[in-house]
């Protein structure tokens, strides 16, 4: 079954570094996102991204963050300038829009660690 | 804003009873989505509901959108089905899906 793949599982970093999430999402889905989970607190939208062009942000998305489509099958999530709040558990997920169920398959997640 | 509430935030059952989570919000929606998440982390899609009722084995899910509310239901529980549950909202613009906070499931042998 196809699935939704994340690198790396952990990542950690230190302070005022920037990262790069990647994600891998099902090969004939057109719509992406990102979520964040802090620990112990609920899942929040970051971004979803359609037709190489982000559709909608939430106000954490900020000039902080950016995404890309480097080629017909990553999608990544760019943090510059670290900062340890910015510790979270990040998913990627993708639905295919040619169903119209928006039904989102969720990535494992990649753990970033800000110290 | 959409708030997204769900209820019991923690629940403990024994293996074999009827379970029930609650999840009620706010505004209009065009699809709800009920997840799993283990405790490993992973995000797993149980059900997307815009209407009425759906079922996959012993798990069912039901939304009334007049009332702004949907169920979870677990029938014959099972120590396996130990997870926070998640209720996430689609509102009618744009693309942005709200999340509740989770029912976090125990299932006792």
């Amino acid at each position: 079954e196809p699935e939704v793949t994340q690198t790396p599982s952990h990542q950690v970093t230190q302070m005022g570094q920037e990262v790069i999430l990647r994600c891998v999402p099902i090969s004939n889905h057109l719509y992406f996102y990102w979520y964040r989970q802090i620990l112990g607190q609920k899942v929040e939208f970051l971004v979803s991204f359609y037709n190489n062009e982000i559709s909608e942000k939430s106000e954490i998305f900020d000039d902080q963050f950016s995404v890309e489509r480097p080629d017909g099958s990553n999608f990544t999530l760019k943090i510059r300038s670290t900062k340890l709040e910015d510790s979270a558990m990040y998913f990627c997920a993708s639905s295919d829009l040619l169903v119209l169920s928006y039904e989102q398959y969720f990535g494992p997640g990649t753990r970033l660690t800000v110290t | 804003k959409n708030e997204v509430e769900q209820s019991p935030q923690n629940l403990t059952a024994q293996e074999g009873e009827f379970i029930t989570i609650n999840c009620s919000y706010s505004v209009g929606i065009s699809a709800l989505h009920w997840l799993q998440q283990h405790p490993g982390g992973g995000i797993v899609s149980l059900f997307m509901l815009s209407s009425g009722k759906k079922k996959h084995g012993r798990l069912i899910a039901t939304i009334n959108i007049q009332e702004k509310h949907s169920s979870l239901h677990i029938t014959a529980s099972h120590p396996r089905d130990s997870a926070v549950y998640i209720c996430a909202v689609k509102v009618y613009t744009g693309n942005q899906f709200y999340f509740g906070t989770g029912t976090s499931l125990t299932v006792i042998p």
